[in-house]
């Protein structure tokens, strides 16, 4: 019963380092989704892959890059992290489109120094 | 594009209390309304969803929605507070296309004992 996998659970970078947060999910969904929660400003939209080798923006895409690598996998990469981009990221996958269930990993704790 | 306010960014209650966690949505297409409670250094869980069927929504430990069109709000209640109900609760909105969701900012909920 993995449902969705994220990894790494937490990860410290310095301004200008690069990282790919990983994601996986075993449930066959088609959507797949990127967000991320700071304080006051709830979860914001990232990315998104409504279909395997489908992404489009979210809310807030700048600084971010995504690749839909096959059905089960979707990675959110930092091509030259901000201290703006310290946040908790998650991943998550639906079910049935617009009424699915959205579902979550535990979360990805990011610090940029 | 969809939104939803939820208005109290914190709530206290006292054990055996009503709960009462506000969501008002905007929608240009029939919205399909969701909550979601986060435990502590968690990934997000369903609650309940409305979508488009009995306007008053049951869910999981007590909670229920009901969603009212005229008032472009579907809050979130549950009649006795209990101390395992502390969390953080989003009220989210999904969109097309590509099957979006968007959360707001989120309420704290504290029981007091």
């Amino acid at each position: 019963n993995a449902g969705v996998t994220q990894t790494p659970k937490f990860q410290v970078l310095k301004t200008g380092q690069s990282m790919t947060l990983q994601c996986a999910q075993d449930m066959n969904h088609n959507s797949m989704y990127w967000y991320r929660q700071d304080p006051g400003m709830g979860l914001r939209l990232i990315y998104y892959s409504a279909s395997e080798g489908t992404t489009d923006k979210g809310e807030v895409p700048n600084g971010y890059n995504v690749s839909r690598l096959n059905k089960r996998e979707f990675s959110l990469r930092l091509e030259s992290a901000a201290p703006s981009q310290t946040s908790v990221y998650f991943c998550a996958s639906s079910e049935a489109g617009r009424t699915g269930e959205l579902f979550f990993g535990e979360g990805s704790r990011l610090t940029v120094l | 594009a969809q939104s939803v306010t939820q208005l109290g960014s914190h709530v206290s209650v006292s054990e055996g209390a009503l709960v009462l966690l506000r969501c008002n949505y905007s929608s240009s297409v029939p919205p399909y309304l969701f909550w979601y409670v986060q435990y502590p250094n968690q990934g997000l869980q369903l609650l309940l969803k409305y979508t488009s069927a009995a306007t008053l929504v049951k869910g999981i430990n007590g909670f229920e929605a009901e969603f009212k069109k005229s008032e472009t709000s579907f809050h979130l209640t549950k009649p006795s507070a209990h101390m395992s109900d502390a969390a953080e609760y989003f009220c989210a909105v999904s969109d097309v296309p590509g099957n979006q969701f968007y959360f707001g900012t989120g309420t704290s909920l504290t029981v007091i004992p």
